[in-house]
């Protein structure tokens, strides 16, 4: 069964830091982009970043460049999103999904940035 | 960046009934290699998305046949020909041709009348 978990949430004060984690079973994970979304309640489904199969691109959301940071092990068939310098507007359910055309999504980690 | 406009945002349905959900973007969604990347998304609640219909008209694996998606260009349409009971949850669509980034619609709330 294709199953992804991710791992990492919690409650952050703004300006912190936090990894997210993303653990992926039954599907070669190194074949596969993987990308990472967020949810909120105001402003629904948010595309975050994504990465090559090898890791060699990436992509991320305007509000997201220069604080965040995709990355992946194949080898450990895990996806991270390091996430620096957060903000209130941070604050959401983030999923870790597979492929570009995000067939299959993770239950998701809850990031709550407040102080 | 292209925005993706949903409508309506509620739509109460009786079972058994059809029940259609719009999808408006605002730029032409045909990519340059010839294929549409319009997807549709069901997220009952407190469940993650699942992923009904890709390039527009394409059921994923175990989705009944009640749902189909259709439209080009601009304009895009899922229809749900019977609507049971589990159909309830928000429904999102996607567009994965002009990125970064990928971008949603607000989504459309299902609910049984």
């Amino acid at each position: 069964e294709v199953q992804l978990v991710e791992s990492g949430g919690d409650l952050v004060q703004p300006g912190g830091s936090l990894k997210l984690s993303c653990a992926a079973s039954g599907f070669t994970f190194s074949s596969f982009w993987m990308t990472w979304v967020r949810q909120t309640p105001g402003k629904g489904l948010e595309w975050v970043a994504n990465i090559k199969e090898d890791g060699t691109d990436k992509y991320y959301v305007d509000s997201a460049k220069g604080r965040f940071t995709i990355s992946r092990d194949n080898a450990k068939n895990s996806l991270y999103l390091q996430m620096n310098s957060l903000r209130a507007e941070d604050t959401a359910v983030y999923h870790c999904a597979r492929g570009v055309g995000i067939d299959i999504w993770g239950p998701g980690t809850m990031v709550t940035v407040s102080s | 960046d292209v925005v993706m406009t949903q409508s309506p945002l509620s739509l109460p349905v009786t079972l058994g009934q059809p029940a259609s959900i719009s999808c408006r973007s605002s730029q032409s969604l045909v990519y340059r290699d010839g294929n549409t990347y319009l997807s549709w998304y069901r997220q009952r609640p407190g469940q993650s998305p699942r992923r009904l219909i890709y390039k527009v008209s394409n059921r994923d694996s175990g989705v009944p046949d009640r749902f189909s998606g259709s439209g080009s260009g601009t304009d895009f349409t899922l229809k749900i020909s019977r609507v049971e009971a589990d159909d309830v949850g928000i429904y999102y669509c996607m567009q994965g041709s002009h990125r970064p980034p990928w971008t949603f619609g607000q989504g459309t709330k299902v609910e049984i009348k």
